[in-house]
């Protein structure tokens, strides 16, 4: 079975602290992604990864950024975490031409 | 324009209804499609890609029309447990890279 594990179910952080995301997944996936879902807006893409020390902004980049150093790792990085953040955050990887497998999402609160 | 659109519902079927969802995508030179399955606070889980030729398991059937690029499922002989989000995925190079993206979901729910 595919595993795609992520650090924590729930957080929650303060204004302004740096917050890590990490994900693990352990079948040798080139592509890893991470989104965060919000009621009515659905999953939208923060950042991709496509190989080891490669990344690509999604469509809602701002105020992140990722880190992917070894192939089954890719970690998304809040710089200065705000309200406006808090959110579902889910991380999936793939096979290049294959559907994602998602990890069990992190439940991020900002106050 | 979205990338990915799905109709939101709620679809409010009853027991052994059959009902379809559509997705359409504007991306002419995506490669690749697939729908999920989202229970309420839980992660999507693939429930199955969606080949040229059109896929099939069991109850479940989904067709892809490039032409009018729209991707579709098809639930038979809906169960009580079919109840939940369907989201539609599209994977396709955006300046050389594989993107997925997803819509927002159709919500299903299946009533006795």
């Amino acid at each position: 079975d595919v595993k795609v594990t992520q650090s924590s179910r729930y957080l929650v952080k303060r204004t302004g602290e740096k917050v890590f995301l990490e994900c693990v997944q352990d079948m040798d996936h080139e592509n890893m992604f991470w989104y965060r879902q919000d009621p009515g807006l659905g999953l939208r893409l923060i950042y991709f990864s496509y190989d080891v020390k490669m990344k690509e902004k999604g469509d809602i980049p701002e105020g992140y950024s990722v880190s992917r150093e070894k192939k089954e790792r890719f970690s998304l990085i809040l710089e200065s975490a705000s309200t406006n953040q808090t959110s579902m955050y889910l991380c999936a990887s793939s096979f290049p031409a294959d559907g994602a497998f998602f990890g069990q999402g992190t439940r991020l609160t900002v106050v | 324009r979205k990338e990915v659109e799905q109709d939101p519902g709620p679809f409010n079927v009853p027991e052994g209804a059959t009902v379809a969802f559509n997705c359409t995508y504007s991306n002419s030179a995506s490669q690749s499609f697939f729908w999920y399955r989202q229970d309420c606070r839980k992660e999507p889980k693939l429930l199955m890609s969606v080949y040229s030729s059109g896929n099939e398991d069991g109850r479940f059937t989904a067709q892809l029309n490039r032409a009018s690029q729209y991707i579709s499922l098809l639930i038979r002989d809906s169960k009580l447990s079919d109840s939940a989000t369907y989201l539609c995925a599209v994977k396709g190079f955006s300046g050389g890279y594989n993107k997925l993206i997803f819509g927002a979901g159709t919500r299903l729910a299946v009533h006795p």
